[in-house]
C-alpha cells in the first residue's frame, strides 16, 4: 500500500463534464505534486504546491485547475477536457520542496475522456 | 530540456542474472534519483545520489554517477521476478531548478 492515496482509481468522463481528482497524504509532507503520464512515457510535471501555495505551473491549460485545501490534501479540478488529456494522473508528495527530496507517489487516477 | 535518455529502452533477462540500466542527461545536476514503476502503479523511490558521490548501494541495488560523462547506471544484482517493472532516472537542475525531470525509462522483464 502506498502512503499517498488517490481517488478515484479510474474515471471516464465526457468532454463537457466537470470532475475532480483527489490526493491525500498523512506523512506531514509540505510539498505536493501533480504529474501526467501517458502510456510508456515518463511522468510530466504539471503543478507543484509548497506549504499550500502554488509554486510551479508548467504552463498547463486552464481546463486543469489545482487546489490545495490544506497540507494533507490536493485536488485537481477538470473541466472541458479533450481526448488527448486521457492519461494516468499521479500525485506525489515530499518532505520539503526541492528536487533533492525523494518523492512519494500515489497509484494514480486513470482518466479516459470520451 | 534536462530529460535523461535511458538505455536500453527494454531489457529481458533470466531470473538470477544481473540487470544494468544506463541514464544520460544533458546539463549539470545536483542530484540524480532512480525510481521504479510496476505496471498500473505509481513510482517508488529507489535511491538518490548526489553530484559529489560516485557510487551508492542499497540492498541489491548499486548506482554509479559519472558527472564528467553526464551519465548514471543502475545495477540490480540477483534479479527476481518481482523486479519486473519500468525504471526511471530523474534529474534536477544545477541552479536551484525546483523540479525533477524524468528520463525515458527502461522496461525490465525478469523471466522466471
Amino acid at each position: 500500500d502506498t502512503e499517498v492515496t488517490q481517488t478515484p482509481k479510474h474515471l471516464v468522463m465526457g468532454m463537457t463534464n466537470k470532475k475532480s481528482l483527489k490526493c491525500e497524504q498523512h506523512m506531514g509532507h509540505r510539498a505536493m505534486y501533480w504529474y501526467k503520464q501517458k502510456a510508456k512515457k515518463p511522468p510530466e510535471l504539471m503543478f507543484v504546491y509548497s506549504y499550500e501555495k502554488l509554486s510551479i505551473n508548467e504552463s498547463v491549460p486552464s481546463r486543469f485547475s489545482p487546489e490545495c485545501p490544506n497540507s494533507s490534501l490536493l485536488n485537481l479540478h477538470l473541466h472541458a477536457l479533450q481526448p488527448e488529456d486521457s492519461a494516468l494522473y499521479l500525485c506525489a508528495s515530499s518532505q520539503g520542496q526541492g528536487p533533492n527530496q525523494p518523492q512519494h507517489f500515489g497509484d494514480g487516477t486513470r482518466l479516459s475522456i470520451l | 530540456s534536462q530529460q535523461g535518455e535511458e538505455d536500453p529502452q527494454a531489457l529481458s533477462i533470466q531470473e538470477g542474472e544481473n540487470a544494468t540500466m544506463n541514464c544520460s542527461y544533458k546539463t549539470s545536476i545536483n542530484n540524480l534519483q532512480w525510481y521504479r514503476q510496476n505496471s498500473g502503479r505509481g513510482l517508488v523511490h529507489l535511491i538518490l545520489i548526489r553530484s559529489n558521490e560516485r557510487e551508492k548501494h542499497s540492498g541489491r541495488l548499486r548506482v554509479t554517477l559519472d558527472t564528467s560523462k553526464k551519465s548514471s547506471s543502475l545495477l540490480i544484482t540477483a534479479s527476481r521476478a518481482a523486479d519486473t517493472a519500468s525504471y526511471f532516472c530523474a534529474t534536477d537542475g544545477r541552479f536551484g531548478n525546483e523540479k525533477l525531470t524524468f528520463g525515458t525509462g527502461t522496461r525490465l522483464t525478469i523471466i522466471p
